[in-house]
């Protein structure tokens, strides 16, 4: 049973250019969440998603960042017009049901490297 | 609102001494606890939980963590350090009217040979 999988694992883009994150959940999996990580901060949240819907977006920027998990496919974290602060690791992270009514542990993937020249 | 604080950014101690990281947490109601670890380049690792119920919880690798509702702490202990236990460690605390994990700043292992 493949765990998440995340691609790329390694992402550089220019100032400007636009960054889009990709994560497959866990066979079985419908509940997916992006987290940031900066050194000195640890592991932010930024958006928790389901099937076809953005369930707790309140730790999105309110600008440039966007994610939606389609029905079909993988779940997509997209940063348009990057800048330098973006550079940073994302973790997608997958649960079969809502964590807020079990509490299976998240499983998480190893991560997209965003760096931003 | 929820919230996790770990004290020491970077914890050192030798093969076969006990190790103890430190989190103490902060929420409304009753918490759900978490250890994730975190190896180079990698993703995070669950290793245990506190749900409900015995105060010491017992998880992976020989780790375990004892929650302690009066100081707010859930603090994770070994017996006897490994060099290869050697990583970054993350505790995460979920209010039971929450439905996303807050995790702490991280604190990195080193255990010396």
């Amino acid at each position: 049973n493949a765990g998440v999988m995340q691609n790329p694992r390694h992402l550089v883009r220019r100032r400007g250019q636009e960054a889009r994150l990709r994560c497959s959940p866990m066979k079985g999996h419908s509940h997916v969440y992006w987290y940031r990580q900066l050194p000195e901060e640890g592991l932010k949240f930024m958006v928790y998603l389901q099937k076809e819907n953005i369930i707790d977006e309140s730790g999105m920027p309110k600008e440039r960042f966007s994610a939606e998990f389609p029905k079909e496919g993988p779940s997509i974290l997209r940063i348009q017009q990057v800048v330098r602060g973006d550079s940073a690791a994302y973790f997608c992270a997958s649960s079969p049901v809502a964590s807020g009514t079990d509490n299976s542990p998240l499983h998480f993937g190893n991560g997209t490297r965003l760096t931003v020249t | 609102a929820q919230s996790v604080a770990q004290p020491e950014d970077q914890v050192n101690v030798a093969e076969g001494n006990p190790l103890t990281v430190k989190c103490t947490y902060s929420v409304s109601g009753n918490p759900y606890l978490f250890w994730y670890v975190q190896y180079p380049n990698r993703g995070l690792q669950f290793l245990l939980k506190y749900i409900t119920g015995d105060n010491l919880v017992k998880g992976s690798y020989g780790f375990e963590a004892e929650f302690n509702k009066s100081q707010t702490s859930f603090h994770l202990k070994k017996p006897s350090a490994l060099v290869s236990d050697s990583a970054l460690y993350f505790c995460a605390v979920r209010d039971r009217g929450y439905s996303t994990l807050t995790f702490g700043k991280g604190t990195m292992l080193l255990v010396s040979p």
